[in-house]
């Protein structure tokens, strides 16, 4: 079975220009995670979506970033306009519910410079 | 807000030794998670406790959920190098918020 689907793995861009993440979860994970991880630090949470509804984006910086969930499958992630401060590794994660443990992909590496 | 904390920030470890990390939570959790990410790769889902009290085991590791479901300890005896990694406790507090602490970076000294 493959696991959860990140793309791309690295993406260096200048600072003001967009990026876009996507991701492909494990078939039948209806629960999709996007994280942002710094250096040495724990995942933080961007947003959760349960199928194709957001139930948790409190912590997601609206005015830059979106994501979507269309048909509660794939999503993608976008940064308009990067900032300095977003380079992270930013990750995917799905499960088959909320209550169950969580299944990351490898991450998307963002540089801005 | 809810904050999970995790200590020690880092822990070095002969090889054969036993060890402790501990997670404690500001809030009453209704589960509580623990991952493993190794250098360069992602967090891996380890296990799940779900009840006051609870106690797994996984071969050299043993996990424990609090009386009080504010706290959680992972105990890892016998440490090998492929031990090696940082380890994360995750909760949900009661309103339904998920949170990972900062982890415990483990080193391994053959």
């Amino acid at each position: 079975e493959a696991g959860v689907v990140q793309s791309p793995r690295y993406k260096i861009i200048e600072k003001k220009q967009p990026v876009a993440f996507w991701c492909n979860p494990i078939s039948g994970h209806n629960t999709l995670y996007w994280y942002l991880q710094n250096l040495g630090q724990g995942p933080e949470l961007l947003i959760r979506y349960e199928n194709e509804e957001a139930v948790d984006d409190s912590q997601l910086p609206k005015d830059r970033f979106s994501a979507e969930r269309l048909k509660g499958v794939d999503s993608t992630l976008k940064i308009q306009p990067a900032e300095l401060g977003d380079s992270a590794v930013y990750l995917c994660a799905s499960s088959p519910g909320t209550a169950g443990g969580a299944f990351f992909g490898q991450g998307t590496r963002l540089t801005v410079v | 807000g809810q904050q999970v904390m995790q200590i020690p920030q880092y822990q070095h470890v002969q090889e054969g030794e036993d060890f402790t990390t501990y997670c404690n939570s500001s809030t009453t959790l209704s589960n509580i998670q623990w991952y493993k990410q190794r250098p360069g790769g992602h967090p891996v889902f380890l296990i799940q406790l779900v009840k006051s009290g609870e106690v797994k085991k996984q071969k050299r590791l043993t996990f424990q959920f609090g009386e009080a479901k504010k706290n959680s300890s992972l105990h890892i005896t016998a440490t090998q190098t492929t031990d090696v990694g940082t380890y994360f406790c995750a909760g949900f507090d009661s309103w339904g918020k998920f949170q990972f602490g900062a982890g415990t970076q483990v080193v391994v000294t053959p």
